[in-house]
């Protein structure tokens, strides 16, 4: 099956730096891989995701990157602000094979500081 | 959302009883996932289904039963619940497999 391992397990950043969230996977079958933002106490929500066909998206202060050949896609937010406070988690999805499940990585608990 | 509910909400039991959790979905998705939350694991996948009466099992299945009669409907059973089965559940469900899943409100569990 798929294995997605996600860096860092922490991040504080000052409010108004980036910040930026690495994920590799195993499978060459993986072709699409969301970004999840869980608040504290709270579900996690999809805040950006991408397809393998395409190797960057954005979404106003929010980008994707995603590097098939060496299999790993990064999260990366800039002008980080207090309400980016969060955990993060990425995720892989194959796109054929048996193992058709969703693999999430471990999670990044972002700090933005004021 | 109030797309997708879970019940309880929160639940406290003990070792050896059977426990359901409820989830319930209103948008007609095919996919519903089964979750479960512990710190510095992430969220593990116990069980999903691709449509009704059709199930297969995540990473950490052992312990759990499923059932998909309908397709807004996916109860998790455990069925001898043990200590190691406290966590946090969520519920989410998908339009298809490579879409956003949505995710239910969460079932926090305790198991004495």
């Amino acid at each position: 099956g798929e294995n997605v391992e996600q860096h860092p397990s922490t991040l504080s950043v000052q409010e108004g730096d980036s910040a930026v969230i690495k994920c590799t996977y195993s499978d060459s079958a993986s072709n699409y891989f969301p970004w999840y933002k869980q608040e504290l106490g709270k579900r996690p929500q999809l805040i950006i995701d991408i397809r393998s066909n395409v190797g960057e998206k954005k979404d106003q202060r929010i980008a994707v990157t995603l590097n098939k050949t060496a299999k790993h896609f990064s999260l990366h937010i800039t002008e980080t602000q207090p309400e980016d406070s969060a955990v993060y988690f990425c995720a892989a999805v194959p796109y054929s094979g048996g193992y058709q499940k969703v693999t999430f990585g471990t999670g990044t608990k972002l700090q933005v500081i004021p | 959302d109030a797309g997708i509910t879970q019940s309880p909400r929160y639940k406290i039991t003990e070792t050896g009883r059977q426990v359901t959790l409820m989830c319930h979905q209103t948008w007609s998705h095919s996919y519903m996932f089964w979750y479960r939350q512990d710190l510095g694991h992430g969220l593990r996948l116990i069980y999903y289904s691709a449509a009704a009466d059709i199930t297969d099992k995540g990473e950490v299945p052992d312990g759990y039963v499923v059932s998909r009669s309908k397709t807004e409907n996916f109860p998790l059973t455990l069925e001898s619940a043990t200590r190691s089965q406290t966590s946090v559940y969520f519920c989410a469900s998908s339009l298809q497999l490579r879409n956003e899943q949505f995710f239910g409100p969460g079932t926090r569990l305790t198991v004495l």
